[in-house]
């Protein structure tokens, strides 16, 4: 079946530096997307990619999608204490509502 | 939209006692999916609906556990008996048929955890 992976499982990160999250899939993925899990929380949508290449922005947080579309990244810049928590990437195979996550990374920022 | 809610927030049971978490999708939402989250294994699918319909079940790790969804506003998961090992936090989610159009995901229901004494 399916699998996604996530690397790093852990990130320890200076407020103000940079941060970056991997996601890569066994198969090839019509789509993928990405959450944000505060500690305690549920997971939060953040975006959805669907396009070979595609890069997407919401204020410092960067989206890749890979060529082939079995890869992501999410990157952050300028880490702020807000930005604590766990990000998932979960993908779709082709016509598919069934995502499957990554195990997530778990962002700490440290003041 | 209050969004999506599950009940109870906190279940603490004992070992081979039923145990019924309930979902409330957002209205117009015809995809609803049931997860199940630990530190070991993450966000594993378990089941998930389509027009209340069950679609996939090839998630429920066995018998003792059974989902049904009579209507489109509410879903159940049933554990009986219940072990240890079931302890978990349990996310209900739902998403329009859209999904795939559209920027949008899933939206998920504040869990419930279960613990099994």
């Amino acid at each position: 079946g399916q699998q996604v992976m996530q690397i790093p499982q852990y990130q320890h990160v200076q407020e103000g530096e940079d941060f970056t999250t991997y996601c890569n899939s066994s198969t090839t993925l019509s789509n993928i997307q990405w959450y944000k899990q505060r500690p305690g929380g549920h997971p939060v949508f953040l975006i959805q990619l669907v396009k070979s290449g595609e890069v997407k922005k919401q204020k410092r947080l960067t989206f890749q999608f890979g060529e082939a579309k079995k890869n992501s990244s999410l990157h952050i810049t300028a880490t702020q204490t807000t930005d604590v928590g766990t990000y998932f990437c979960a993908g779709a195979g082709a016509g598919s509502y069934q995502l499957t996550f990554g195990k997530g990374t778990k962002l700490s920022v440290i003041p | 939209d209050a969004g999506v809610i599950q009940s109870p927030r906190h279940e603490v049971t004992e070992m081979g006692q039923e145990v019924t978490l309930r979902c409330k999708p957002i209205s117009g939402h015809d995809y609803l999916f049931w997860y199940r989250q630990t530190m070991m294994r993450g966000l594993e699918l378990l089941i998930y609906f389509n027009n209340n319909v069950p679609i996939d079940d090839s998630g429920m790790p066995e018998d003792r556990f059974s989902a049904k969804m009579p209507n489109a506003s509410f879903s159940t998961l049933k554990i009986q008996p219940s072990e240890p090992r079931d302890s978990a936090v349990y996310f209900c989610a739902s998403t329009p048929s859209e999904l795939l159009l559209v920027n949008y995901g899933y939206t998920f229901g504040s869990g419930t955890r279960l613990t099994v004494v």
